[in-house]
């Protein structure tokens, strides 16, 4: 899988919006750019996944650059429960392909 | 949406002793499954993927014979621990795909607690 690179940690005040950046510049064209996030204690989240296009959902939005070697994703109104670990993932949506983690960004809402 | 259980949330064992730690989908057959391990403060560590009907495929640096893995049915992996010591002390989880479920992603387990003293 290609390697991702995300700030260690981000500040966000409560009810503003979270942009959390990723890079990615060694994606392939068959790859996809995968978001999970983890709660203290719990398990991965799956928030929203994309290719090329931006994607948006109830959770999130997904904000790829043209080029594909960056993403954005967006969380519209952040509040204290979105608190976690967001974790950018590339990779191909092979049947069994497995998740290789990176560290992640420490997200921290603000109140 | 695509449920994985993994049971039990938390245990506390005796250094020396074998803990078990259940993967079930719930509402989806996961021919495959996945184990992670995750110390405080650092991201999920992939240990082996568990394979339906065949052997798990463990990680380089993963001890096969301490972390033994069984996937007998499609809806169930379970991971042993054989003679814990406290340094396998670690929040374990699982994970399974629903190709069913939009958005093609991994369900993941709640996370199990070892602890061993």
């Amino acid at each position: 899988d290609a390697k991702t690179t995300q700030p260690p940690s981000m500040d966000c005040a409560e009810g503003r919006a979270a942009n959390l950046p990723c890079n990615h510049s060694t994606i392939s064209g068959n790859e996809y750019v995968y978001w999970y996030r983890q709660i203290h204690s719990q398990g991965p989240q799956y928030i929203i996944h994309g290719l090329k296009n931006n994607e948006t959902n109830e959770m999130a939005s997904l904000i790829i650059t043209e080029d594909r070697k960056s993403s954005t994703l967006i969380l519209p109104h952040a509040t204290l429960r979105d608190t976690a670990v967001y974790y950018c993932i590339v990779r191909l949506m092979n049947r069994d392909d497995k998740i290789i983690f990176g560290k992640g960004t420490r997200l921290h809402i603000l109140p | 949406g695509a449920v994985v259980s993994q049971h039990p949330s938390w245990v506390i064992c005796k250094s020396g002793t074998s803990v078990k730690i259940e993967c079930r989908s719930l509402d989806f057959q996961a021919t495959t499954m996945f184990w992670y391990r995750q110390f405080p403060k650092q991201s999920l560590m992939l240990m082996a993927t568990s394979n339906e009907g065949s052997k798990a495929t463990y990680e380089q640096g993963v001890e096969k014979d301490k972390f033994l893995i069984n996937h007998a049915s499609l809806t169930l992996s379970t991971l042993t621990v054989t003679s814990a010591h406290p340094e396998d002390s670690s929040f374990y989880i699982c994970s399974a795909r629903d190709f069913d479920t939009d958005g093609g992603g991994y369900t993941f387990g709640s996370g199990t607690r070892l602890t061993v003293v």
